[in-house]
């Protein structure tokens, strides 16, 4: 079973419109959590990260919760544009030892005209 | 350049070809991870250097998969006798410290699409 799980799997908006991705882990102990962004043919590039003390997180249009007692994130993208059209990818770090990370499979986000 | 670099962007081999992928990390990184990534799933850790050292390969698939970092800058992951399966986008991540503190971010490279045929 994989310690990341993310939904839904792909998401059609239309531009303008709001969305909320979802991410479930089992990882633990934890020691912080990543929205990544990854347009096609490029590498992941971080939007937020929270340790678990931590349960919001903004960076400009887009804002991340969590709730480290039920392993639950949430990446909310307000007013969206094209441009978000990409892969968004959870990605949980435990603790000990060096940065290991274990990734979602990503939620495929396309923003249509 | 100020990013992580990989080369080359696209592989084309025929299986049992032996391949080699290469990876520039930003410059004075410790810290470097190869992940393998499939077709619509998350990357998936290979292996971690620490500088020259490699300090986890528990993620490399078979004896097939071997990576150096000899100097503790530029790493290339090798593939000997590829196999269809091999086919995936190889992401070279760089981090600037040894330790996994809350704001040691890893950076990636734009990734080595792999295509076994």
């Amino acid at each position: 079973k994989n310690q990341v799980e993310q939904s839904p799997q792909s998401l059609i908006i239309l531009e303008g419109k709001n969305c909320t991705l979802q991410c479930n882990y089992t990882v633990s102990p934890f020691s912080n959590l990543r929205w990544y962004k990854q347009d096609t043919g490029r590498g992941p590039v971080s939007l937020t990260i929270m340790t678990f003390s931590e349960n919001t997180k903004s960076n400009g249009r887009y804002t991340a919760t969590l709730d480290a007692d039920t392993k639950q994130s949430s990446l909310h993208i307000t007013a969206s544009q094209l441009s978000d059209s990409a892969s968004y990818i959870c990605v949980v770090r435990g603790t000990g030892g060096y940065n290991k990370l274990i990734f979602g499979a990503g939620t495929r986000l396309a923003v249509h005209p | 350049g100020a990013g992580v670099s990989q080369s080359p962007r696209y592989k084309v081999a025929k299986r049992g070809q032996d391949v080699a992928l290469r990876c520039d990390p930003i410059s004075g990184h410790v810290s470097l991870f190869w992940y393998q990534q499939a077709l619509g799933q998350g990357p998936e850790f290979l292996t971690y250097f620490q500088n020259e050292a490699q300090l986890d390969k528990s993620g490399l698939p078979s004896d097939r998969f071997f990576a150096e970092r000899p100097e503790g800058s530029v790493s290339t992951l090798k593939i000997q006798r590829t196999q269809q399966e091999d086919s995936a986008v190889y992401l070279c991540a760089s981090s600037l410290g040894s330790k996994g503190t809350s704001g040691n971010e890893q950076f990636f490279g734009p990734g080595t699409r792999l295509t076994v045929l």
